[in-house]
Formats: C-alpha cells, sequence, structure tokens
C-alpha cells in the first residue's frame, strides 16, 4: 500500500460525458502528479501541483484540469470524453525535494468511454 | 519526443538466471534515474533509482547501471524469480523542474519456472 488514495477504481461513461478522478495523497506530502496510462503505452505525464499551486504541466488536453485543494487532495477533471480517453489515470505524491526522485503511486481510476 | 525509451516491449527468462532490461534516454539535464514494477491492477511500485553522477546502484537481487556517455542505463535481476513478472518501466527524473518523471514504454518480464 503505497498510502495514495485514488477513486474511483473504474468508471466507465459515454462520449460528451465530463468525470472526475479524486486523489488523497500520502500523507505529508504536498506535491501531486496526474499520469496517463492508454494502451500499451508508457505514463504520460499530464500535470503536477505543489501545496495548492500547479509547478508543471506535461501534453494535457485543455478539455483536462485539475486542482489541488487547501487539504492537499487534488481532482482531474475531464470534459468532452472522447473514446480515446480512455485509459489508467495514475495520481503520485512525493515529499518536497525528495532527494532519490522517488513518486509514491495510487492504484489507478481506469476510465472507458463508450 | 520520447526522451526516455524502452525498445524491448518484453523478455522472457528462465528462473534463477539474470534478467537484463535496458533503457535508453536524450536528455543531459535528468539527474536520477529510476525503475517501477507494476503489476496487474496495480500502481507502479518504486524499485530502485540512481543518481546521475554515480554508475551503479545495487539492492538486493537488483542493481541499476548507467552508462552516461552512451546514455544509457539498465537493471539487472540475479536470480530472477516467478513473482518478479511484471511490467518495469524506467524513468528519469529532470532536474530543477519540480519531480516530475519522464516513463518509458515499459518492459514486460516473464519469468519462466
Amino acid at each position: 500500500d503505497s498510502g495514495v488514495t485514488q477513486t474511483p477504481k473504474h468508471l466507465i461513461t459515454a462520449t460528451g460525458q465530463r468525470v472526475t478522478l479524486r486523489c488523497s495523497p500520502r500523507s505529508g506530502d504536498l506535491s501531486v502528479y496526474w499520469y496517463q496510462q492508454s494502451l500499451d503505452q508508457g505514463l504520460q505525464f499530464l500535470i503536477q501541483y505543489y501545496n495548492g499551486e500547479e509547478r508543471a504541466k506535461g501534453n494535457i488536453l485543455e478539455r483536462f484540469s485539475a486542482q489541488q485543494f487547501p487539504d492537499l487532495h487534488s481532482e482531474l477533471n475531464l470534459s468532452s470524453l472522447e473514446l480515446g480517453d480512455s485509459a489508467l489515470y495514475f495520481c503520485a505524491s512525493s515529499v518536497a525535494g525528495a532527494s532519490t526522485g522517488e513518486l509514491f503511486f495510487g492504484e489507478g481510476s481506469r476510465l472507458t468511454v463508450l | 519526443d520520447q526522451q526516455v525509451k524502452q525498445n524491448s516491449p518484453s523478455l522472457s527468462v528462465q528462473e534463477g538466471r539474470i534478467s537484463i532490461l535496458n533503457c535508453d534516454y536524450t536528455n543531459s539535464m535528468f539527474d536520477y534515474f529510476l525503475w517501477y514494477k507494476k503489476y496487474p491492477a496495480e500502481g507502479p511500485t518504486f524499485l530502485i533509482s540512481i543518481s546521475s553522477i554515480k554508475d551503479k546502484n545495487e539492492d538486493g537481487r537488483f542493481t541499476v547501471f548507467l552508462n552516461k556517455s552512451a546514455k544509457h542505463l539498465s537493471l539487472h535481476i540475479v536470480p530472477s524469480q516467478p513473482g518478479d513478472s511484471a511490467v518495469y518501466f524506467c524513468a528519469a527524473r529532470v532536474n530543477n523542474q519540480g519531480g516530475k518523471l519522464i516513463f518509458g514504454q515499459g518492459t514486460e518480464l516473464s519469468v519462466k519456472p
């Protein structure tokens, strides 16, 4: 158990809809990262928050947005969903300035868009 | 552009033998390299890391080698066990960019009894 909690674990929805994925980081971790893993692909970095502020942005679509709340949990909002958005979405957290670079991952949220 | 590449999608090894997983990178600004292991229906789990100023790091059966001139790293697992069967991801951290990791595509290791 990494200590990172993601909900829901599975989500099935239709094209054009909007969903929200939620992540609770490990206790004490200020940084939250979101990654997308599509079929047979590596993990693609989407966005990072540090203590409520956006810190880094990857190839995140404009239809996607995220935020980190004062209690440090984070939400990833996916709107106007397309078939190609079907993927595993992982959240990870880390301590500030982790010396070895290690991120701790949740079990992921599997999104299926029909 | 793919800054971290794992060119072998899969690898099959006999139990007790050595498993060698390879990774190439293009960005000289990476300061840490990491290996993650992932079982189906689970999140990636950290395995071992190496600083860009080192060339080897060992932890039990797992050793990571870094060849900076070739921009290549490898993970050696000796001896391999059936429980090591999983997808292994190579990842790299860009210096001073908040801690995000860039991942390779993964290599699926199968260790046969």
